[in-house]
């Protein structure tokens, strides 16, 4: 089955850049579909942050886009996250997904585990 | 931006009592495109509904979501033990694609 892994530092410091790698098995990401991220700070809500088709076209919050880049590695079946100049707000659980259909903006059924980024000096 | 706002915040009940969960919209959601997900401690969200009232697969016929426009309502018919949880509802319809703030259903 499908199945999605984040990957990364688990502490970042403020003003740096926050990179998390997400590794797809079970599925060949250049066959179809989106795919995407969304992060959960300590106790709140969830946030989407953009996704990306293995075309390579994305689509991104626009209250994160000025800091957010995703990219997509056929050859490693992966696709990343880059956030720049993170403050502590930026604190929270990551994770990466896949949605239940092929347009970018159903709902995500596949999820990763997440993994916790802490912003801090 | 469409704001999600849920009600209520806690939902105290039994199992195998009825579970009614609302969630409201700040303007239409296009085509009904509302989800609802299923979040336990330290998991990642399980997609339970799409289309607001279409079950995701494998997902039980004891969960059940209705709703058009701004108001929406996600029902459990007779809750499980596992099912005492967070509920989300999201709506895709209008980028960004935003969640609500979430309904904790707890054990009464």
């Amino acid at each position: 089955q499908v199945q999605l892994q984040e990957s990364g530092p688990g502490l970042v410091k403020p003003s740096e850049t926050l990179s998390l790698t997400c590794a797809v098995s079970g599925y060949s990401i250049s066959s179809s579909y989106y795919w995407g991220w969304i992060r959960q700070p300590p106790g709140t809500g969830l946030e989407w942050i953009g996704s990306i088709h293995h075309s390579g076209s994305t689509y991104y919050n626009p209250s994160l886009k000025s800091r957010v880049t995703i990219s997509i590695d056929t050859s490693k079946n992966q696709f990343s996250l880059k956030l720049t100049s993170v403050t502590a707000a930026d604190t929270a659980v990551y994770y990466c997904a896949r949605p239940c259909g092929s347009w970018y903006r159903d709902p995500f059924d596949i999820w990763g585990q997440g993994t916790l980024v802490t912003v801090s000096s | 931006e469409i704001v999600l706002t849920q009600s209520p915040g806690t939902l105290s009940l039994s199992p195998g009592e009825r579970a009614t969960l609302s969630c409201r919209a700040s303007q239409s959601v296009s085509s009904s495109y509302l989800a609802w997900y299923q979040q336990k401690p330290g998991q990642a969200p399980r997609l339970l509904i799409y289309g607001a009232s279409s079950r995701a697969t494998g997902i039980p016929d004891r969960f059940s979501g209705s709703g058009s426009g701004t108001d929406f309502t996600f029902t459990i018919s007779r809750l499980e033990p596992e099912d005492f949880a967070v509920y989300y509802c999201q709506q895709y319809g209008s980028s960004p694609f935003t969640f609500g703030p979430g309904t904790k259903v707890d054990i009464k």
